[in-house]
């Protein structure tokens, strides 16, 4: 399967405390981007780092791409309970825009 | 700014039925894209349309189709509908999808085959 790899498939922490969630891809990359769903809802766009970067912020999420390991990390800081949602990585082909999906991560936060 | 908006919500067929699901992409986008999140497979993309041409397709059998027009708008058209194609059917649109931008999502249809 050419489907990216997400590891936990499941994360349960408690507020305040850091998340971390982990992917792995096949094929040579032009970017990678993160999403949250919200109970089987639309996916919202968290954060996209292309393949010449090596990391990025935005607010509480950091991101970090490994290209030689084909990884890449999502780290949410002091979560909240209003984190609690699935988070998948997309990655797009150098041959093309379609987006290729992570299995996903669910991240349940307890207040 | 409106984002990317779909209809219907929910959907019910019967096998061996047609479905048509409709997407609106964010204004000034050209680029609308079709995944399908079945229970168990993950998101799969589906198709790409770009300029009111399809570009891209994924590993689907032909009775997805759909169509992409002059207003960028686009519509999927699911024929001789199986069971397993119950699924949140997610559209998203983005700039010119050659320069790989971020792609926005819509909230999706549900669709049950019974």
């Amino acid at each position: 399967s050419q489907q990216g790899e997400e590891d936990p498939q499941a994360l349960s922490i408690q507020e305040g405390e850091n998340a971390t969630m982990n992917c792995s891809y096949k094929t040579s990359i032009n970017n990678l981007q993160w999403y949250r769903q919200n109970s089987g809802r639309g996916l919202v766009h968290l954060i996209l780092i292309r393949s010449n970067e090596r990391e990025k912020h935005s607010g509480r999420l950091r991101v970090t791409l490994d290209t030689s390991k084909k990884s890449s990390s999502l780290l949410i800081t002091a979560s909240r309970a209003a984190d609690t949602a699935s988070y998948f990585c997309a990655y797009g082909e150098t041959s093309g825009s379609r987006l290729t999906f992570g299995e996903g991560t669910q991240l349940t936060v307890n207040p | 700014e409106a984002g990317v908006t779909q209809s219907p919500t929910h959907l019910i067929k019967t096998r061996g039925q047609q479905a048509t699901l409709r997407c609106s992409p964010i204004s000034g986008h050209t680029s609308v894209y079709w995944y399908q999140q079945a229970l168990g497979l993950g998101l799969q993309f589906l198709l790409w349309y770009d300029e009111g041409e399809e570009r891209n397709r994924g590993n689907f059998p032909p009775r997805f189709s759909g169509r992409q027009f002059p207003n960028y708008s686009s519509e999927l058209n699911v024929n001789a509908l199986e069971l397993e194609d119950s699924a949140l059917y997610l559209c998203a649109s983005s700039l010119a999808g050659y320069r790989e931008e971020t792609q926005y999502f819509g909230p999706g249809t549900r669709l049950l085959v019974l």
